[in-house]
């Protein structure tokens, strides 16, 4: 089966520009989650997904960030306007069943200059 | 709330020896555990997990930990390790639930 899928692998943007990162996870994984690790530290979860539905989004680190699954599928995660702190490597993942085993893809690194 | 202390940030070990790489956690309530692995440029992979029954678990590549818990501990070992281990290793817990508590990582790097 192929994996969770990001895209773009890198983005490079300056600060106040708009950026948005999308994740296919595994098809029939109804659950979709957002990663986030700065630099430095821990991995860091962001947001939930069940199918179309935000589960839970107490990670997100303020409003300039939105996240949404169209359809139960993939997703996107916005962040606007970009400041330096939000640099770092953002995850998705998803599995069928939580609390089953996450399934990663392999990242987006974010880079705000 | 669960914590996650992984106590190693970086481990230099020789092709063919052991390796244990140590993970501390904290909690009140029973928990969920896992090691996942980032080798470079790739995602993180599922080593192992434990959930319940055997306090010993093994995982993909050779790999093992063992869940003690009255020290609180799931370190992972692998009695002989290779090049191709040289990878980013991350220790996780939750509470039967989605949302996974990281340690910060243990770098290992492998030398011939």
């Amino acid at each position: 089966e192929a994996g969770v899928t990001q895209f773009p692998s890198h983005s490079v943007i300056e600060k106040g520009q708009t950026v948005t990162l999308r994740c296919d996870p595994i098809s029939g994984h109804d659950n979709l989650y957002w990663y986030r690790r700065v630099m430095g530290k821990e991995i860091k979860f962001l947001l939930h997904f069940v199918k179309e539905s935000k589960q839970d989004e107490s990670g997100m680190p303020n409003n300039r960030f939105l996240a949404e699954r169209t359809g139960g599928t993939y997703s996107t995660l916005k962040v606007q306007p970009a400041e330096l702190e939000d640099s770092g490597v953002y995850f998705c993942a998803s599995s069928q069943v939580a609390p089953s085993p996450l399934h990663f893809g392999n990242g987006t690194r974010l880079t705000v200059t | 709330a669960q914590s996650v202390t992984q106590l190693d940030s970086q481990v230099p070990v020789f092709e063919e020896a052991p390796v244990e790489l140590r993970c501390n956690y904290s909690s009140s309530v029973s928990v969920y555990l896992f090691w996942y692995v980032q080798y470079p440029n790739q995602g993180l992979q599922l080593l192992l997990k434990y959930l319940s029954g055997s306090t010993l678990v093994k995982g993909i590549n050779g790999f093992e930990a063992e869940f003690n818990k009255s020290q609180t501990s799931f370190h992972l070992r692998k009695p002989s390790v290779h090049i191709s281990d040289t990878a980013e290793y991350f220790c996780a817990v939750t509470f039967r639930d989605y949302k996974l508590s990281f340690g910060a990582g243990t770098t290992v790097t492998v030398r011939a």
